[in-house]
């Protein structure tokens, strides 16, 4: 059974700071890998979907990198805004689908102005 | 702006009752997903359609319930409502190979 955990589960920093989001998975055998961000009360949205194959994906001023075979990925974020602020949460897929996903329970950022 | 889109958006409910959501899916996607997601929590997976058959479940009980239509519309629906039900339903679309989803808006229920 997958299980994914997310570090940290919040994290405050000032505008402008680089950060790191850390997500860990227990079964390598994924489809792939999606980050995705939520603001409060509201759905996902896809930031960044990372191919089994591929070790990372970058999308403007984010990068996310794969290590299937530690079972980890990270989303970096360049130069933190206050519109950054809300949940990211990562979600391999797998369990015989690549729409399957498993979610954590995602890192809360807050990015102070 | 996904092109996903579920109603209603918020609705109560009690216990013992029963509820129908809906999703349209993007244009052109035909797996529907679809998700419930606790306060606080990550979404859990409840199970997923794929050209009208359901083709995949978590570990949600039979009284939850799918149906996918010729129009990849879909509906879940879920009998005997209990309190922990409550929680954000949230529909996924996908139409390709790469395995992307995308998320609609979801549906607020509250059992009482």
């Amino acid at each position: 059974k997958q299980e994914v955990t997310q570090i940290p589960a919040a994290l405050s920093v000032p505008e402008g700071e680089n950060l790191v989001l850390n997500c860990s998975f227990t079964d390598s055998a994924i489809y792939n890998l999606q980050w995705f961000r939520q603001d409060p009360g509201k759905g996902l949205t896809s930031l960044l979907l990372i191919q089994s194959s591929q070790r990372e994906q970058t999308s403007g001023r984010l990068n996310a990198s794969l290590d299937k075979s530690s079972g980890r990925s990270t989303l970096y974020i360049a130069a933190s805004q206050p519109g950054d602020s809300a949940t990211y949460l990562c979600a391999p897929s797998s369990g015989g689908s690549n729409y399957k996903l498993t979610f954590g329970k995602g890192t809360l950022l807050t990015v102070n102005p | 702006e996904t092109g996903v889109t579920q109603s209603p958006t918020h609705l109560i409910k009690t216990r013992g009752q029963q509820v129908t959501l809906r999703c349209s899916s993007q244009s052109g996607h035909n797996t529907v997903s679809w998700y419930q997601q606790a306060l606080g929590q990550g979404p859990q997976f409840i199970f997923q359609y794929y050209r009208e058959e359901e083709n995949g479940r978590g570990n949600f009980p039979p009284r939850f319930s799918g149906l996918q239509f010729p129009n990849y519309s879909s509906e879940l629906n879920v009998n005997a409502l209990e309190l922990d039900d409550s929680a954000l339903y949230l529909c996924a679309s996908s139409g390709t190979s790469v395995g992307e989803l995308f998320f609609g808006e979801g549906s607020r229920l509250t059992v009482l």
